[in-house]
């Protein structure tokens, strides 16, 4: 068990600019989660893949995120002309197929800066 | 709406004391309630998960409550140690169950003075 890994783990883009995030999950979990967190709030759930299959989308997330999961392993999240109230950590986080109250496996997020 | 509140301000105690964290949810009927930890700059990590029918539950020097008529759930850290510094997050099953999404409260800062 390597963890789940993110990739970058801090980016700094200028407003506009267009940013992709990587998430390789703990290798034997089928069921992958983005979420959001900013400064003094909880993560905010924003997606989530079973496998390849993307079966929930927050309405948090707007048209320009887009997020894949390629052959169900591991995932992206990308960010379209970006915008500083984008600047957050991005967290990713992992579970094996099983109970819907299994614990998540966080990755150590990509914190995001738009100037 | 569905919400999760837990107390904003941060804890100060001395160590050797008991930490308690509480969190407070209205709208909602969880069958289960997990506690995480988050250092700064680093994901949470797990830590406790207690079913609706469990009153109490242990781990070492942690003990989580979880009263479902009050609509809350009391984190303990006894003998508290510089070490258990942190933010300390409670979390839900929100939405459908089927998918496995937890809503998080904002989190509670644990501060232990040696």
């Amino acid at each position: 068990d390597t963890g789940v890994s993110q990739d970058p783990r801090h980016k700094i883009t200028k407003r506009g600019q267009n940013v992709t995030f990587r998430c390789d999950p703990i290798s034997e979990h089928n069921r992958l989660y983005w979420y959001r967190q900013t400064l003094g709030q909880g993560p905010e759930f924003l997606t989530y893949f079973q496998n390849e299959a993307q079966l929930e989308k927050s309405r948090l997330l707007s048209d320009r995120f887009s997020a894949e999961r390629p052959k169900g392993s591991f995932s992206t999240l990308e960010i379209q002309r970006t915008e500083q109230g984008d600047s957050a950590m991005y967290l990713c986080a992992s579970v094996s197929q099983g109970a819907y109250n299994s614990p998540l496996h966080f990755g150590n997020g990509t914190r995001l800066t738009v100037t | 709406s569905q919400k999760i509140e837990q107390n904003s301000e941060a804890l100060n105690i001395q160590e050797g004391k008991t930490a308690t964290l509480t969190c407070n949810y209205t709208n909602y009927s969880p069958a289960y309630l997990q506690w995480y930890r988050q250092d700064p700059g680093r994901g949470p990590v797990f830590l406790l998960l207690i079913r609706e029918n469990e009153k109490e539950k242990r781990k070492e020097r942690l003990k989580v409550t979880f009263d479902t008529t009050l609509k809350q759930s009391l984190f303990h850290i006894t003998a508290s140690q510089p070490a258990d510094s942190a933010t300390y997050l409670c979390a839900l099953l929100g939405g459908s169950s089927n998918t496995g999404k937890l809503i998080f409260g904002q989190g509670t800062t644990l501060q232990v003075k040696p």
